[in-house]
């Protein structure tokens, strides 16, 4: 049963870096039917799709979000990344990660994390 | 990419059947046969109901069902039960090799 669980810092200053990070348990990040996903969802609104990376590396990013946002992977920790520079208020958001598997479909999501932007 | 678009709200009375709608374009919905469906009760993180149109995932109810007709994708709930209550989210593989969600559809049992 895989899981994944997401950590932040919780409060990030306007203007500054968002760093989160996922970890996978009960299976291998480095599965070949698995994309790695970012989805938030801003207080009270709809979900939104970040990105997601493949173990090898390769991206693809939301294109409102392409100037600003990098996702890494660490197969040796099984853990992927989120980086979200210049961060405003519009950035605050509860931010889940959860895989893409060959259902095409989000079939496991973290619990999620509330990432706050305030001085 | 715009997000899909979905009705704010559906209701129905227990044992009823509901259907909600998510419309998008020829690059998304209409484009691809890679239409999910998820359920999202208060504070909890979504799960997926249907894939791939019509698909259920293992251990999701047979009253969750989905269809496809040009651009607009559908859920439909048969037997509305109290469980159902919660907050419903279509998503679509785009031509850019990405993937969008709809606004989210508010289900309320009367």
């Amino acid at each position: 049963q895989v899981q994944l669980q997401e950590s932040g810092p919780g409060v990030v200053k306007p203007s500054q870096t968002l760093s989160l990070t996922c970890t996978v348990f009960g299976g291998s990040i480095s599965r070949s039917d698995s994309y790695w996903t970012w989805i938030r969802q801003a207080p009270g609104k709809g979900l939104e799709w970040i990105g997601y990376i493949y173990y090898s590396g390769r991206t693809y990013y939301n294109p409102s979000l392409l100037s600003r946002v990098s996702i890494s992977v660490d197969t040796s920790q099984n853990q992927f990344s989120l980086r979200l520079t210049s961060v405003t208020a519009a950035d605050t958001a509860v931010y889940y990660c959860a895989r893409k598997s060959y259902l095409n479909a989000y079939d496991y999501w973290g619990q999620g994390t509330m990432l706050s932007v305030s001085s | 990419q715009s997000a899909l678009t979905q009705p704010a709200s559906v209701s129905g009375s227990p044992g009823q059947s509901i259907t909600i709608s998510c419309t998008g374009t020829g690059s998304d919905v209409g484009g691809y046969n890679y239409v999910s469906w998820y359920q999202q009760h208060p504070g909890q993180a979504p799960q997926v109901m249907i894939y791939d149109v019509t698909h259920r995932p293992s251990g999701v109810s047979d009253r969750f069902s989905g269809s496809k007709s040009g651009n607009t994708a559908s859920l439909t709930i048969s037997g509305l039960q109290a469980g159902d209550e919660a907050d419903y989210y279509c998503s679509s593989y785009t031509r850019s090799s990405t993937w969008v969600f709809g606004g989210g559809t508010k289900v309320t049992i009367l």
